[in-house]
């Protein structure tokens, strides 16, 4: 069966520092990937997903970039955090050809 | 209008009731409907999922589309305390490498014993 994996669970970091999340996906092979992030009261936002590696797509501008090294690996990063990048990221992966994706247990970011 | 509206809530009803959750869409390319359930500080998981318009049933769950009225719909049957999350709804245009998910912004449930 197939897992998914996302650390830390919880990170609290100062302004200005640098972020590194990753996700991991086990039992899979050649699976779509997605970053979201999950703000109170404003929904799922997705940030960044990936077909295949090296191939990332953005979906808003912002403070963030993504970068698939290996084929069930996926980091989101940042080179200088702003206090609104605070929430809860969640990593999530679906079959090429299939329509539905499975979340992570995601990560808690708290920018102080 | 956004693409996809669900009801905010909060909700809470009692344990035993039928818990009805519904979210509407706009465009009517949407072909695939999810419904995921959220405890407190997890992620996401998949609850239901169809395609097609009419009922779909798992266990005390129900999932209903519409597509004609463009709105979809969970049903749970014999609601429990376990069931108090978040629930969104998704849809997405198309399967395929490139598809991706609209998600509702999620209402949160309590079952009260």
């Amino acid at each position: 069966s197939q897992t998914i994996h996302q650390w830390p669970a919880t990170l609290v970091q100062p302004v200005g520092s640098p972020l590194s999340l990753e996700c991991t996906v086990e039992g899979t092979s050649n699976p779509n990937l997605y970053w979201y992030r999950q703000a109170a009261g404003r929904g799922l936002q997705l940030l960044f997903y990936s077909v295949g590696i090296g191939q990332i797509s953005s979906e808003v501008p912002q403070n963030l970039s993504a970068s698939r090294p290996q084929d069930r690996q996926f980091i989101l990063s940042s080179k200088k955090l702003l206090l609104s990048d605070s929430g809860f990221y969640l990593c999530a992966w679906k079959a090429g050809a299939g329509e539905t994706q499975y979340f992570g247990p995601g990560t808690r970011l708290l920018v102080l | 209008q956004k693409e996809v509206e669900q009801d905010p809530g909060p909700l809470s009803v009692p344990e035993g009731a039928i818990v009805s959750l519904n979210c509407t869409y706009s465009n009517s390319a949407f072909q695939y409907f999810m419904w995921y359930r959220q405890y407190s500080r997890k992620g996401p998981e998949l609850l239901m999922y169809t395609y097609s318009s009419g009922n779909k049933e798992d266990g005390r769950f129900t999932a209903q589309v519409d597509k004609s009225s463009k709105y979809i719909s969970l049903f749970i049957r014999d609601s429990q305390p376990s069931d108090s999350a978040t629930y969104l709804c998704a849809m997405s245009f198309y399967t395929g490498a490139n598809s991706k998910l609209t998600f509702g912004k999620g209402i949160t449930l309590s079952v009260r014993p």
